[in-house]
Formats: structure tokens, sequence, C-alpha cells
């Protein structure tokens, strides 16, 4: 089945820096990749997704980058913010319906 | 609009108890699903409804059974609960069929299990 990787698990930066999670998949089929954001204690939301027509989305200060022949997919955050801190989840679209698998989640810290 | 609801948040049980978990959803979404959490795992997909009348199982079905009452609601029954069961449980929901489309979370019951 579907495995989703994901790196790194944990990642510190400084207000203002930017910060790149990425994620590999191995199922060549899958075509929707959505990135998540759950902060303590609270519900995963959706922050920004890609289809697998398009090699890069951008969304103010996050982007999500896909390479469809390494089978990767990268989030990218810059001018980072204290309010970014957060967990971070990949996932890939597997399957005939909207059955996602997520990575294990990247805990991101953002520094003052 | 609520978005999805569930109940309860919080949930201590005992070894061999049984519970069920109530999820609703009022976006009109075909498709629902349940999802647990474990430090370090990310969500798992336990079973999921892609429409009405359906379910299937997902990458960790055992032990669980659902019940997709009507549109709007989504149960998940732990029959005999084991320790191995303590987690978070999500429910989300999504437009679903052949389309990508995102899903929206509740807020999660928190489940503990002595």
């Amino acid at each position: 089945g579907e495995n989703v990787e994901q790196h790194p698990s944990t990642l510190s930066v400084q207000e203002g820096d930017s910060a790149v999670i990425k994620c590999t998949y191995s199922d060549s089929a899958s075509n929707y990749f959505p990135w998540y954001k759950q902060e303590l204690g609270k519900r995963p939301q959706l922050i920004i997704d890609i289809r697998s027509n398009v090699g890069e989305k951008k969304d103010q200060r996050i982007a999500v980058t896909l390479n469809k022949t390494a089978k990767h997919f990268s989030l990218h955050i810059t001018e980072t913010q204290p309010e970014d801190s957060a967990v971070y989840f990949c996932a890939s679209r597997t399957g005939g319906y909207n059955k996602l698998i997520f990575g294990a989640g990247t805990r991101l810290a953002v520094h003052p | 609009n609520a978005g999805v609801t569930q109940t309860p948040k919080f949930q201590v049980l005992k070894t061999g108890q049984s519970m069920t978990l109530q999820c609703a959803q009022d976006m009109n979404h075909n498709s629902m699903y349940w999802y647990r959490q474990d430090p370090g795992m990310g969500l798992r997909l336990i079973y999921y409804s892609a429409s009405e009348g359906t379910t299937d199982k997902g990458e960790v079905p055992n032990g669980y059974n659902v019940s997709r009452l009507n549109k709007r609601e989504f149960s998940l029954r732990l029959e005999s609960a084991a320790p191995s069961q303590t987690s978070v449980y999500f429910c989300a929901s999504s437009w679903g069929g052949q389309e990508d489309q995102p899903q929206h979370f509740g807020d999660g019951t928190r489940l503990s299990i002595l």
C-alpha cells in the first residue's frame, strides 16, 4: 500500500527565516497532496494542497512544490512567524476515493 | 455552520468496556472518515464512508466497527476496548466522489483505556 515519509520530524528556525518540510510517497498513481497544520490540542486544518497536474502552488507565505518523477513534494514557509509554530502533516491521496495517507508530522518551532 | 462535531470530547474506559464515538457534519458532505492519531505516527485511517450506505476499511480497522447512520452522521464503535486503542480520534468529512476534495476535521475525542 501507499507509504508517505516526512522529514524532518522536528524543525527549529528563527523568526523571519524560511522553513522547508519534505515528503516522499510510494504510489505513482497518487494525484492529490494536501498539507495540514495542527496547533497543540486542536484539529488539523488544511493550509494548502496541490494536484498532480501542477508543479508548484503559492498562497502568500506558503508554497508547495511537487516532483512527480521523484515522487516527492515539499512545503515552503517564508518569513516565518511565531504563530507558524505547529505540527505540519503532509498527505497523499490513494485509491479511487478520497483516502488520504498521512506522513508522521513535522513539529515546527519558530523562535522570536 | 458548526462543521464537523464530535462527541464526547474526552472519555476514560476500562479494558473490555464498549463505547460509541459520535460524529455529525452539517456541510452536506458525501464522504466521512475516522482517523486515530498517536504520538509520532500522524493520522491513520480506521474506516471511511464514501457515501451514505457504504463503509470500507482503512489502514487500521481491527477492533472497530462503524455505522453511517445517514448522510450527516458517522459513528465509530469499540466493542471491547483495549489499552492499545488509547488515542485521539478524529472524524472528517469531504464532498467525496472521484474528485480531490479537502477533508474537514472535527475537534477530536481523547480516549483513554485503562
